[in-house]
């Protein structure tokens, strides 16, 4: 699986825009990047995930640079429970390794009042 | 909540005994798969299973193993416990071709 690189640590005004960066510059044709984050005491939880096209959902949106070698995760309007360790992930669609997820460093994301 | 529950939630060993960590997949799921989180860092894919057999193992010793049962629970059994397997284990379940997994808040394990 490509490898991902992000910020040790952001910083968020509640009720402002968080936007996580990251870079995947050797990802390949067939894989996707999907979001996790996890909040302490819990385990990582899906946010969103694309292959080459901007995506939103009720939780974020995700921006995909034209030659897919970097993403943003945006949190429209960051609250207190935002604040987590956030996960950029490249993984292959399909194959049967389903459940197998290589995790970086992430982001720690702490949104202040 | 996702509906992956794992026990217990925090277990003390002592280095070389053995352990048993349970997890109950999500209504439905029938892949799951274990990772480990040492303090201060991502999870480390431990192992998958699907239909009952590994199907996808990460860069861990035999002496990690686990089983799915019929109704899609699971386990993860750990032998001759070591200090560095002090860490949170999370049990994760998915459906094929879902590309979404569903996490458990994971079970504590201190080896001593």
């Amino acid at each position: 699986d490509a490898k991902t690189t992000q910020p040790t640590s952001m910083d968020c005004a509640e009720g402002r825009a968080a936007n996580l960066p990251c870079n995947h510059s050797t990802i390949s044709g067939n894989e996707y990047v999907y979001w996790y984050r996890q909040i302490h005491s819990q385990g990582p939880q899906y946010i969103i995930h694309g292959l080459k096209n901007n995506e939103t959902n009720e939780m974020a949106s995700l921006i995909i640079t034209e030659d897919r070698k970097s993403s943003t995760l945006i949190l429209p309007h960051a609250t207190l429970r935002d604040t987590a360790v956030y996960y950029c992930i490249v993984r292959p669609a399909g194959g049967t390794s389903y459940g197998k997820l290589t995790f970086g460093q992430g982001t720690i994301l702490t949104v202040h009042p | 909540e996702t509906g992956v529950t794992q026990s217990p939630t925090h277990l003390i060993k002592t280095r070389g005994q053995q352990v048993t960590l349970r997890c109950s997949s999500q209504s439905g799921h029938n892949t799951v798969s274990w990772y480990q989180q040492a303090l201060g860092q991502g999870p480390q894919f431990i192992f998958q299973y699907y239909r009952e057999e590994e199907n996808g193992r990460g860069n861990f010793p035999p002496r990690f193993s686990g089983l799915q049962f019929p109704n899609y629970s699971s386990e993860l059994n750990v032998n001759a416990l070591e200090l560095d397997d002090s860490a949170l284990y999370l049990c994760a379940s998915s459906k094929p071709q879902e590309e979404k997994l569903f996490f458990g808040s994971g079970t504590q394990l201190s080896v001593l």
